[in-house]
């Protein structure tokens, strides 16, 4: 039972670099999200997606990418990195939105020097 | 806009005690509430989601309460455990079912 997989776990950037974190779930969920973890403070919601082909803004979606071009996969693309983004970042899923138990992957620990 | 408050951020006790952690959120207009734990270094799990219609709900040791008209969910570990020690988070959803407001969290630590 794989469920949310995220790849990669520790991830160090110089400012100014790309990547793209991974994410991908075998549960055959249509919703998917992306949320940024930050210390004294709750998740927030970076960027989701109701389905493959529909993605949407969250809380704090500046900086960052994202596409559905599957309903298994939701990569998250950083364009330019900058300190502010060093976090630790979580994909979740669910069987169709909020209202449901929001599964969570192990997350990218991110820090951008 | 809704916010989740989850005191004290840290909280010890010894094996086989009863515990209770609280969550306050401060819009009561929730479509439902649900608890997380999280260990060192993983991601969320799902312990228990309330609905907005519900007093509580159970599994196994666990036992969540909703109070929507005070704006309070708790969270009831019986028999506490080594095995218990993590953060818990609670995440009230609001809005048009669309936004996932998360607390800050309690780190339990249940001693020997």
């Amino acid at each position: 039972n794989a469920g949310v997989t995220q790849t990669p776990k520790f991830q160090v950037l110089k400012t100014g670099q790309s990547m793209t974190l991974q994410c991908a779930q075998d549960m055959n969920h249509e919703y998917m999200s992306w949320y940024r973890q930050d210390p004294g403070m709750g998740l927030r919601l970076i960027h989701y997606s109701v389905g493959a082909g529909i993605t949407d803004q969250g809380e704090v979606p500046n900086g960052y990418n994202v596409s559905r071009s599957t309903t298994e996969d939701f990569p998250l693309r950083l364009l330019s990195a900058a300190p502010s983004q060093t976090s630790v970042y979580f994909c979740a899923s669910s069987p169709s939105g909020l209202l449901n138990i929001q599964y969570f992957g192990a997350g990218t620990r991110l820090s951008v020097l | 806009k809704q916010e989740v408050t989850q005191i004290p951020a840290a909280l010890s006790v010894p094996e086989g005690e009863n515990l209770v952690l609280n969550c306050s959120f401060t819009d009561s207009a929730i479509y439902n509430l649900q608890w997380f734990r999280q260990d060192p270094g993983k991601g969320l799990t799902s312990l228990l989601l309330i609905q907005s219609s519900q007093r509580e709900q159970t599994s196994g040791r666990l036992n969540a309460s909703l109070d929507k008209s005070s704006g309070r969910s708790t969270l009831y570990i019986a028999a506490s455990q080594p095995g218990d020690s993590a953060t818990y988070l609670c995440a009230a959803l609001t809005g048009t079912a669309s936004k996932l407001t998360f607390g800050t969290g309690t780190r339990l630590q249940v001693t020997l």
